[in-house]
């Protein structure tokens, strides 16, 4: 069982190219979020998603986009990447309970912006 | 924006003693309180999820608290070993909209366990 895959792992852009993370999750789960972890700071939230079709924005969305086409993939794009985008992004995915169950993490991706 | 603090940041733990640290947050009876355990070079999992004041979970030697009135959670690990070792994670929402709109994080307390 997979669970939740994020790809890719590793990335090194240049100031101002463009990328996109992928999420993938194999548990039927509706909810699905985008988080970056900075040194010194708790996990914030991005993006996040409550279904197909849906997204809304968190705490901190500027510089990012997301799409959720297909239930089980969230995707993240950087359209004009930044230095202060380095950080690990960590993907995850609830049931409509999460509150009762808890989020399923992804193994994330460490960005960084040159 | 939630405030989530935990406390200690960081503890080091002889190996076989019992510990225990501090997640506080605005006192408010409307929170789902969620535990995470962090390994290096890993992805955070989830170990408790409490609603009501006054839960109590355990996992094995791995036990936690709420107290939604005046606003902590206690994690408390008894006997800790070397693979308790990681950085635990704090996290909380709101319980209307069913937590559809994610968890505000504390920045976790880092706990090295030293044989």
């Amino acid at each position: 069982n997979a669970g939740v895959t994020q790809t890719p792992k590793f990335r090194v852009l240049k100031t101002g190219q463009s990328m996109t993370l992928l999420c993938a999750q194999d548990m039927n789960h509706e909810y699905m979020y985008w988080y970056r972890q900075d040194p010194g700071m708790g996990l914030r939230l991005i993006h996040y998603s409550v279904g197909e079709g849906t997204t809304a924005k968190g705490e901190v969305p500027d510089g990012y986009n997301v799409s959720r086409l297909k239930k089980q993939n969230f995707l993240l794009g950087l359209e004009s990447a930044a230095p202060s985008q380095t950080s690990v992004y960590f993907c995850a995915s609830s049931y409509v309970s999460g509150i009762s169950y808890g989020y399923t993490f992804g193994s994330g991706t460490r960005l960084t912006v040159v | 924006i939630l405030n989530v603090e935990q406390s200690p940041q960081s503890l080091h733990v002889q190996e076989g003693d019992s510990t225990n640290f501090t997640c506080s947050f605005p006192s408010s009876n409307f929170y789902a309180l969620h535990w995470y355990r962090w390994e290096t070079a890993k992805s955070p999992e989830a170990l408790f999820v409490m609603t009501l004041n006054g839960d109590e979970k355990k996992k094995g030697r791995i036990s936690a608290t709420l107290n939604t009135k005046e606003g902590y959670s206690y994690l408390y690990i008894k006997g800790s070993q070397p693979e308790d070792s990681a950085t635990y994670l704090c996290a909380l929402s709101p319980l209307s909209g069913g937590g559809a709109d994610g968890l505000t994080f504390g920045k976790g307390t880092h706990l090295i366990i030293q044989p």
